[in-house]
């Protein structure tokens, strides 16, 4: 079974603007990491932020935030005044410590950032 | 550090052909992963260590894949006899124990394409 939707195959956003990219999971672990990456066409794999599931607040990086909503099981990105350079594919990801440790990833999303 | 290496960066080969791919990850982390990923499936993870030794090895596609991680700074993704259905990048990370202030991200390879003609 899928853990991670990422329902959201395709996405277009005007420069400057915000976008959200969405995640959900499922896991039934009480601890558990979530992650969100950026791959560029050139193909390697960026981190850009980090959501425990303990953590009270939501994460952010820059112009990079995570909208934590345990209780949905959402970690949605939040992009702000998005830049060309932010087209890519995003992938969130999650890490369960029960399952030791595995980390596994949604399917992705590909976001273009037009002028 | 140098980040995780991966060779070869890019391989073409025939249907039926041995492949060896190889990864080192970053001194002191203790996982270790192989992902594949396609168009079609995305990234699929295959198998991961921790310490060496393989955790989860469901991924595995068939019988034709084997993966080793003889020491803490090597490991290999074998794939034989090779098929045009395994073309893939094939991406290897590590990553620390997930322990306080450490998140227990995956640092990533470059990746290595695979083509099987």
């Amino acid at each position: 079974a899928q853990k991670i939707t990422q329902t959201q195959p395709g996405m277009f956003v005007q420069e400057k603007e915000a976008v959200t990219l969405d995640c959900t999971y499922d896991t039934s672990d009480p601890s558990y990491g979530l992650f969100w990456y950026k791959q560029p066409s050139s193909g390697e794999m960026i981190f850009l932020i980090y959501q425990g599931s303990y953590d009270q607040q939501n994460a952010t990086e820059g112009r990079y935030s995570l909208n934590f909503q345990k209780a949905r099981k959402s970690a949605n990105l939040v992009i702000s005044a998005s830049q060309l350079g932010d087209s890519a594919m995003y992938f969130c990801a999650m890490r369960e410590e029960t399952s030791y440790d595995k980390v596994i990833f949604g399917p992705g999303t590909s976001l273009s950032v037009i002028p | 550090d140098a980040g995780v290496i991966q060779s070869p960066r890019h391989e073409v080969t025939e249907m039926g052909q041995e492949v060896t791919l190889r990864c080192k990850p970053i001194s002191g982390h203790d996982y270790l992963f192989w992902y594949r990923q396609t168009m079609m499936r995305g990234l699929e993870l295959l198998i991961y260590f921790n310490n060496n030794v393989p955790i989860d090895d469901s991924g595995m596609p068939e019988d034709r894949f084997s993966a080793k991680m003889p020491n803490a700074s090597f490991s290999t993704l074998k794939i034989q006899p090779s098929e045009p259905r395994d073309s893939a990048v094939y991406f290897c990370a590590s990553s620390p124990i997930p322990s306080g202030a450490n998140t227990g991200e995956l640092f990533f390879g470059e990746g290595s394409r695979l083509t099987v003609l």
